[in-house]
């Protein structure tokens, strides 16, 4: 069965760094776009970051563009998040998400989430 | 950037009731809206895609329609394990969500 499974959360000071991944099995993750969504109880569900299957396409949410990079090694069957500049208003759970064959906007299955905290 | 908007943003109701949560947008989106249920402490779940489209595994008494700017997601009957959070999407935006409660 699909299996998403993100780790690498925790609590980071402001302007720190963090690297989340997700773990994939149960399909065959090279044919994937993916996404990571974040999810605060203030401002709710926030896409952050996608990328094609083969990664050659990549987009990111205003708010994290150019201090987030989102990459994918598909030998490994893992996504990946570099978070770097981390502010407070980035403290969420973070989840990694797969996007539909066809409408990949539609996020068919996700990960548990992963809790990202950064504060001083 | 397009703006998504809920209604109602909660509503009490029973088992066996029929709800309808509606979601706007601020512009024209053709039909390329999504809808998820969201249980505490869980990620959510696709439900509806494509607007109108019944995600593999979810129940029948799921529908979803509308087009342009105004959509609805709506339950026939409302079972115990429907009260949850409902939410809809269009590519990088997510509604602010309704949470269905007793």
């Amino acid at each position: 069965q699909v299996q998403l499974v993100e780790s690498g959360g925790g609590m980071v000071k402001p302007e720190g760094s963090l690297r989340l991944s997700c773990a994939a099995s149960g399909f065959t993750f090279s044919d994937y776009y993916m996404s990571w969504i974040r999810q605060t109880p203030g401002k709710g569900l926030e896409w952050v970051s996608y990328i094609s299957s083969g990664g050659g396409t990549i987009y990111y949410a205003d708010s994290v563009k150019g201090r987030f990079t989102i990459s994918r090694d598909n030998a490994k069957n893992s996504l990946y998040l570099q978070m770097n500049s981390l502010r407070a208003d980035d403290t969420a759970v973070y989840y990694c998400a797969r996007g539909r064959t066809g409408s990949y906007w539609a996020f068919d299955y996700w990960g548990q989430g992963t809790l990202v905290t950064v504060s001083s | 950037d397009i703006q998504m908007t809920q209604s109602p943003s909660s509503l009490s109701a029973s088992v066996g009731d029929r709800v309808t949560i509606t979601c706007r947008a601020s512009q024209s989106i053709s039909s390329n809206l999504n809808w998820y249920q969201q249980k505490p402490g869980k990620a959510p779940k696709l439900l509806i895609y494509a607007a109108s489209s019944l995600q593999s595994g979810v129940p029948s008494r799921f529908s979803g329609s509308g087009s342009g700017t105004d959509f609805i997601l709506t339950i026939s009957s409302l079972q115990p394990e429907d009260f949850a959070s409902y939410y809809c999407q269009l590519r990088g935006s997510f509604g602010p969500g309704t949470k269905v409660d007793i």
